[in-house]
């Protein structure tokens, strides 16, 4: 049983590319999500869905885009990388929102 | 308030030492609680639910407080491997808020 898969774990990036978070779970889990967690701020939402086809803006959304066309895949896009993205992504899941969260082992990304 | 808060720490105990802390939140209709553990630069895990009535899984026991509005675990007996990161967790509307978390630190 995988759980959520997240890919890549690292990344560099630099000022203005775009590249997209991978994260997938084989759960069947309604919920997901993703977050960014960095020194002193402790975890805070990008993005949530809710089900496939719903997606809502969390707490810090500027620059990043998700879309769930499936219930197993959720997406994190950056549209035009900055220094401040940098940070490490984590994605989570769950049976429904509120509920446990599942995550995956994170990607570590630099933007230079 | 912030809406999850807890002391950063670090909290230093010598192995075998009880340790409890505590998270206050500012949602006073919050209804699910929880403490993740978090490991250095690994994801998050959750370590247990908190319920109304306060639970325990072996050494570790979580409690409620809904009048004062906050939620505590203790740690007994600490191992060398309890060192982590102890996440607060209150889920709001739809989503989970995160505390950032308090260090504890087992030394020999």
């Amino acid at each position: 049983n995988a759980g959520v898969t997240q890919t890549p774990k690292f990344q560099v990036l630099k000022t203005g590319q775009s590249m997209t978070l991978q994260c997938a779970q084989d759960m069947n889990h309604e919920y997901m999500s993703w977050y960014r967690q960095d020194p002193g701020m402790g975890l805070r939402l990008i993005h949530y869905s809710v089900g496939a086809g719903i997606t809502d803006q969390g707490e810090v959304p500027n620059g990043y885009n998700v879309s769930r066309s499936t219930t197993e895949d959720f997406p994190l896009r950056l549209l035009s990388a900055a220094p401040s993205q940098t940070s490490v992504y984590f994605c989570a899941s769950s049976y429904s929102s509120g509920e446990k969260l599942f995550f995956g082992s994170g990607t570590q990304l630099s933007v230079l | 308030r912030k809406e999850v808060e807890q002391d950063p720490g670090p909290f230093n105990v010598p192995e075998g030492a009880t340790v409890a802390f505590n998270c206050t939140y500012s949602n006073s209709a919050s209804q699910s609680f929880f403490w993740y553990r978090q490991d250095c630069r690994k994801e998050p895990k959750l370590l247990m639910s908190v319920y109304s009535s306060g639970n325990e899984d072996g050494r570790f026991t979580a409690q409620l407080n809904r009048a004062s509005q906050y939620i505590s675990l203790l740690i007994r007996d600490s191992k060398l491997s309890d060192s982590a990161t102890y996440l607060c967790v209150v889920r709001g509307y739809s989503t989970l808020t995160f505390g950032k978390g308090t260090m504890l630190l087992v030394s020999p």
